[in-house]
């Protein structure tokens, strides 16, 4: 079964510091996708950053990059010059396959950054 | 990228009541995912709703107390029946759309008393 493990409860981060939130991910199909989530306290889901199994070089969304270690089975989000704005629960998700379809999203525990002024 | 409207974006019910949670979304979309994230946890899929065909519940999740009604390709309901305290939660809807495939409603956040 596909699994997602965030091993960081929280995490505090200086002002335009930059900082690692940790994803590991279990899975035995070859094609699967990656996705990062921030979550504000008022609970909507932000997409982030998206990275697909076969993509050969890491994603980047502005802020945003991805540290992708297929044979580690690690997606790592990389956040730069954090903003007291970044304050929020950050979720890792992969995406479940159903014989090609694409199915929902399973999520890790989540990790709650707090960027200190 | 599909917007999907969200209502209500929070309530306050009895316990022993039920409330109607409504999805709707902008564009045609074949399948709708239900989520509920207790307090300080994850988001963990309540069921599947496919236009035209009954919902497909996951482990824990039965369709009497988590009742969906999935009328047409734009829009989709989760009924929370007969309410306690442990359903107080952030409730979510999902299609596939968006960035990279999903687009999230805003979420209803309900509190049993």
């Amino acid at each position: 079964a596909q699994k997602i493990t965030q091993t960081q409860p929280g995490m505090f981060v200086q002002e335009k510091e930059a900082v690692t939130l940790d994803c590991t991910y279990d899975t035995s199909d070859p094609s699967y996708g990656l996705f990062w989530y921030k979550q504000p306290s008022s609970g909507e889901m932000i997409f982030l950053i998206y990275q697909g199994s076969y993509d050969q070089q890491n994603a980047t969304e502005g802020r945003y990059s991805l540290n992708f270690q297929k044979a580690r089975k690690s997606a790592n989000l990389v956040i730069s010059a954090s903003q007291l704005g970044d304050s929020a629960m950050y979720f890792c998700a992969m995406r479940e396959n159903y014989g090609g379809s694409q199915g929902n999203l399973i999520f890790g525990k989540g990790t709650k950054l707090s960027v200190k002024p | 990228s599909a917007v999907i409207s969200q209502k209500p974006s929070r309530d306050i019910c009895q316990r022993g009541t039920s409330l109607t949670i409504q999805c709707q979304v902008d564009s045609q979309v074949t399948m709708m995912f239900w989520y509920r994230q207790q307090p300080g946890q994850s988001l963990t899929l309540i069921a599947t709703a496919n236009q035209g065909s009954e919902a497909t519940y996951e482990s824990g999740f039965v369709i009497d107390k988590f009742p969906i009604s999935r009328p047409n390709l734009t829009f989709s309901t989760l009924t929370v029946s007969n309410m306690s305290p442990e359903d107080s939660s952030i409730y979510l809807c999902s299609v596939v759309g968006g960035d990279y495939g999903y687009t999230f409603g805003s979420g209803t956040r309900l509190t049993v008393v």
